[in-house]
C-alpha cells in the first residue's frame, strides 16, 4: 500500500552545494518529523511539524538548515552550504502520538 | 542531540539463539516502541509500550516496559536469517511528541 515516500532516495553533492529533500507523506496524518541517522548512530531529531501550528526547529544543527511544510502535506527539508559532517541519511516520518511511520529515506553524501 | 543507551551495540549469533537486547534512560518515559530497520529503509514498528511493567509479544518479539519507566527490553526468540537488521528503541515522555531513539543494535545471524 501507499506509504511515506521521499526523494530522492541518493544525492551526492559537493561541499557548499545547496540541496533539497523532498517528503510525501501518507495522507491524513497531521504530524510530520525529520530525522537524520548518521553512519552508525542512532535518529537525530531534526524538526516537527503538527498541522497550523508553528514547527518545533529545535532540532535543526545549524542555520544551514530549513524545512518547510506546504498545504500540511508535502516537506522538503533544505541544507545551504552543505558540509561533510552533512552526510546522513535523511528519514522523514509521519505518524501519530504512538505510532511513526518513516520513509525510506534519502542518503546525502557530501564530498 | 539527547540519546537513548541501547545495547549491545551489535551481535552476530546462529540461526536458532535467543537475543535479548535493551535501552536505559535517565529520564523516565510513558511511551516505549521498538524498531527495526531493514538496509536501505527506513525502520518499522515491531512493538509498542504504554505502561510500566507491561510485557507484550509479537510473534518470536518479546518486548518489557521497565518498573522504573527507565528501561525497556527486547527479546526475541530461535532467530532466523530474516532476522537481520539494526533494532532501534524510541523513548517519548508524557505531554511531548519528540521522540528520544536509542543509538540501534545491529544484528547478525549466522546460518
Amino acid at each position: 500500500g501507499a506509504g511515506v515516500s521521499q526523494s530522492p532516495s541518493n544525492k551526492v553533492t559537493e561541499k557548499g552545494k545547496d540541496v533539497e529533500l523532498r517528503c510525501d507523506p501518507i495522507s491524513g496524518h497531521t504530524a510530520l518529523y525529520w530525522y537524520r541517522q548518521s553512519l552508525g548512530q542512532g535518529l537525530e531529531f531534526l524538526i516537527y511539524f503538527q498541522g497550523n501550528s508553528a514547527p518545533d526547529k529545535s532540532g535543526l544543527p545549524s542555520d544551514r538548515f530549513s524545512a518547510e511544510r506546504t498545504g500540511g502535506s508535502v516537506s522538503t527539508l533544505t541544507i545551504q552550504r552543505t558540509q561533510q559532517e552533512d552526510s546522513a541519511v535523511y528519514l522523514c516520518v509521519e505518524g501519530t502520538w504512538n505510532e511513526q511511520f518513516f520513509g525510506p529515506g534519502t542518503r546525502l553524501t557530501v564530498l | 542531540g539527547q540519546q537513548l543507551n541501547q545495547s549491545p551495540q551489535s551481535m552476530f549469533i546462529q540461526e536458532g539463539e535467543d537475543v535479548s537486547m535493551n535501552c536505559t534512560s535517565s529520564s523516565i518515559f510513558n511511551t516505549w516502541l521498538w524498531y527495526k530497520q531493514d538496509p536501505g529503509e527506513g525502520p518499522v514498528l515491531l512493538i509498542a509500550l504504554y505502561k510500566a511493567g507491561e510485557l507484550t509479544s509479537n510473534g518470536r518479539l518479546t518486548a518489557q516496559f521497565g518498573i522504573t519507566r527507565k528501561d525497556s527490553f527486547l527479546n526475541i526468540s530461535a532467530s532466523i536469517p530474516s532476522d537481520v537488521g539494526i533494532y532501534f528503541c524510541a523513548g517519548l515522555t508524557s505531554g511531548t511528541y519528540k521522540y528520544i531513539f536509542g543509538t540501534g543494535t545491529r544484528l547478525k545471524v549466522l546460518a
